[in-house]
């Protein structure tokens, strides 16, 4: 069964840069698309971006000029990499993976999700 | 962008009781690329359904789904005490992929 876990700085100052990793268990990164997502209470589940395992990158054009992705599949781990955060980019944030078919997609599984806070 | 709206916002609804919640988009989205989650305070979401219908491994067949186009329907047909949660939709067909607000079923 696959699991994801995650980890990064939970704490930031106006301006640093939201630095996240997700480590796959149980399975390979060579699938898939990998995927963060953020929640606030105001603005509910916000997809940011994904990652293939060849490197090639969406991203949702509301944060795509502050965000990169990466991943390194021998180490079966993805990053997220947000910079000059404001208190807006408070959230928890998740990795997930994508499944994307022809027949279907979806987001799953989930890591346990990171709470991020921007304060000065 | 494609809107999600889902509603109600807020059913109270008994143990036992019928719940559908509806998931409406802005524009089309292909039935196979819906999907619906159900998240409980300080957990991460979990999958309940995909492909607008199919019920993810270990689900329980209470739950079920259905729609296309612009209009989907999540049911639970009897309500357990553990089904008491926020349910969201999910369109992973139209990039940038969004999700609903949430629908937040409480206890009546």
């Amino acid at each position: 069964q696959v699991q994801l876990r995650q980890w990064g700085a939970g704490l930031l100052k106006p301006s640093d840069t939201l630095s996240l990793t997700c480590a796959v268990y149980g399975g390979s990164s060579r699938d898939y698309f990998w995927t963060w997502i953020r929640q606030t209470p105001e603005k509910g589940l916000e997809w940011i971006g994904e990652i293939s395992p060849s490197g090639s990158t969406n991203y949702n054009p509301s944060l795509e000029s502050r965000v990169t992705t990466s991943i390194d599949t021998s180490k079966n781990q993805f990053s997220l990499k947000l910079t000059s955060v404001t208190a807006a980019d408070t959230a928890v944030y998740y990795c997930a993976r994508g499944r994307a078919t022809t027949r279907f997609r979806y987001f799953d599984p989930w890591g346990q999700g990171t709470l991020v806070t921007v304060s000065s | 962008e494609i809107l999600l709206t889902q509603s109600p916002d807020t059913p109270s609804l008994s143990l036992g009781e019928r719940a559908t919640l509806s998931c409406r988009a802005s524009q089309s989205v292909s039935s196979s690329y819906l999907a619906w989650y159900q998240q409980k305070p300080g957990q991460a979401p979990r999958l309940l359904i995909y492909a607008a219908s199919s019920r993810a491994t270990g689900i329980p067949d209470r739950f079920s789904a259905s729609g296309s186009g612009t209009d989907f329907t999540l049911t639970i047909s009897r309500l357990e005490p553990e089904d008491f949660a926020v349910y969201y939709c999910l369109q992973y067909g139209s990039s940038p992929w969004t999700f609903g607000q949430g629908t937040k079923v409480e206890i009546k």
